[in-house]
């Protein structure tokens, strides 16, 4: 079945730059069926959906992080990747990967639920 | 943005009984919700999507109703590995894609 993973440094500074990647056990990347996004859960906010994006490269944000957050795909590495910059204590989470499935009602625009979700990393913002 | 709230907080029941979880949008959003099952240091888990479909390999026990506004998760026959936190996430309406807080499912 697929996998996803997610990488990243563990530990940041205020202000920094956070840089995750996710990792895809195949290359289902390359298919324009799935859109991937990054969710992450504190204890205090619960889930909190930061941003999504396609094989094409679109995106689409939480209005919250949308100043801060930017998602990419590199296809050839069947990866895709996060950055949000000037982390504060707030951004303390465990970041989670996950694919999205569409779902059609008839010919219309695709509806997005997430299907298959990474196993989460903790990264810690402090000084 | 949509608001999903999920009720009770916590709920306790013993195995082998029926459990019964709430989530309510602050908006209709159709069937567009998912159920999700998070174990203590595990990710989400899919089990259900479009309100009442369930997701491969997640037994009949589980089952989901609603539309518009209002959702119910049905756990039939409470097993050992049920007791969980279980999520509803709303994808009717985005950005942003929104989840409720949970709700607890424990031992009773």
């Amino acid at each position: 079945q697929l996998q996803l993973q997610e990488s990243g440094p563990g530990l940041l500074k205020p202000s920094e730059t956070l840089s995750l990647t996710c990792a895809i056990s195949d290359d289902s990347i390359r298919s324009t069926y799935y859109h991937w996004g990054w969710i992450r859960q504190t204890p205090g906010k619960g889930l909190e959906w930061i941003g999504s994006v396609s094989y094409s490269g679109g995106t689409s944000y939480n209005p919250s992080l949308t100043s801060r957050a930017t998602m990419f795909v590199d296809t050839s590495k069947s990866q895709f990747s996060l950055k949000l910059t000037s982390v504060t204590a707030a951004d303390t989470s465990v970041y989670y990967c996950a694919r999205q499935h569409p779902y059609y009602y008839g010919s219309g625009s695709p509806y997005w639920y997430f299907d298959l979700w990474g196993r989460g990393t903790l990264v810690t913002v402090s000084s | 943005e949509i608001v999903m709230t999920q009720s009770p907080v916590t709920l306790s029941v013993s195995p082998g009984e029926r459990a019964t979880l709430s989530c309510r949008a602050s908006q209709r959003i159709g069937i567009n919700l998912a159920w999700y099952q998070q174990r203590p240091g595990q990710s989400p888990r899919l089990l259900i999507h479009g309100a009442s479909t369930r997701a491969t390999g997640i037994p009949a026990r589980f089952s989901g109703s609603g539309s518009g506004t209002e959702f119910t998760l049905t756990i039939s026959s409470l097993q050992s590995e049920d007791f969980a936190v279980y999520y509803c996430h709303q994808y009717n309406d985005w950005p942003p894609y929104t989840f409720g807080q949970g709700t607890k499912l424990e031992i009773k």
